[in-house]
């Protein structure tokens, strides 16, 4: 079965702590995403990369890091510097480079920073 | 600045008949417009998308519609059924100088059985 997975499902971290969110996709897309949902907000783009060994930012950048060392994965760490990490996280990828084809999203890691 | 808009946060019908959930777009580069339907907890799962050089595109019991003069576009799904309660994303992307997708912030569409 192809798809996108998150893991895990549920993240628990102490303030001041450093995360690492699992992206992974076989469905060999060359582009791939991340967002963040906060209650009753769109998603809002952190970072995408279109292609392996290269990524840039999105609208909320700040205070998280990526890294796409294969085109199957792409995780994301969410840093101390992130002011308000708590959230659902949603990584997504498309076949082609660029905004004009379809995404497609995995099931989202929820984040809580205690 | 919010380029794209779903004024309602919430909409109820009764199942069998018309869901229509409007999207209204600021930006007049976007040139191609997606729906997504989420539930709780839930990545969101692509529906249906249309670009803009047509004005309309079906798939079964989604129909999306696109105004593009009124930069609006609306998502109608008939018959409404039950398990179609969730949250309706709209996006719009692509076009000259629009290098993301813009997400709405969603409309919650309740099916009463």
């Amino acid at each position: 079965d192809g798809g996108i997975t998150q893991s895990p499902k549920y993240l628990f971290r102490k303030e001041g702590q450093n995360v690492t969110l699992s992206c992974e996709q076989n469905l060999n897309h060359d582009a791939m995403y991340w967002y963040r949902q906060d209650p009753g907000q769109g998603l809002r783009l952190i970072y995408y990369s279109q292609i392996v060994n290269d990524f840039q930012k999105g609208d909320i950048a700040e205070g998280y890091s990526v890294s796409r060392e294969k085109k199957e994965s792409f995780p994301l760490t969410v840093t101390s510097a992130q002011k308000n990490p708590t959230a659902f996280y949603l990584c997504a990828s498309s076949l082609l480079a660029g905004f004009t084809d379809t995404q497609y999203f995995g099931p989202g890691t929820r984040l809580t920073v205690l | 600045d919010q380029q794209v808009k779903q004024n309602s946060p919430s909409l109820s019908v009764q199942e069998g008949r018309i869901s229509i959930l409007n999207c209204d777009y600021t930006n007049s580069m976007f040139d191609y417009f997606l729906w997504y339907k989420k539930y709780p907890a839930e990545g969101p799962t692509f529906l249906i998308s249309i670009s803009s050089i047509k004005d309309k595109n079906e798939d079964g019991r989604f129909t999306v519609f696109l105004n593009k003069s009124a930069k609006h576009l609306s998502l109608h799904i008939v018959p409404s059924q039950p398990g179609d309660s969730a949250v309706y994303f709209c996006a719009a992307g692509g076009g000259g100088g629009s290098e993301k997708l813009v997400f709405g912030k969603g409309t919650k569409l309740t099916v009463n059985p």
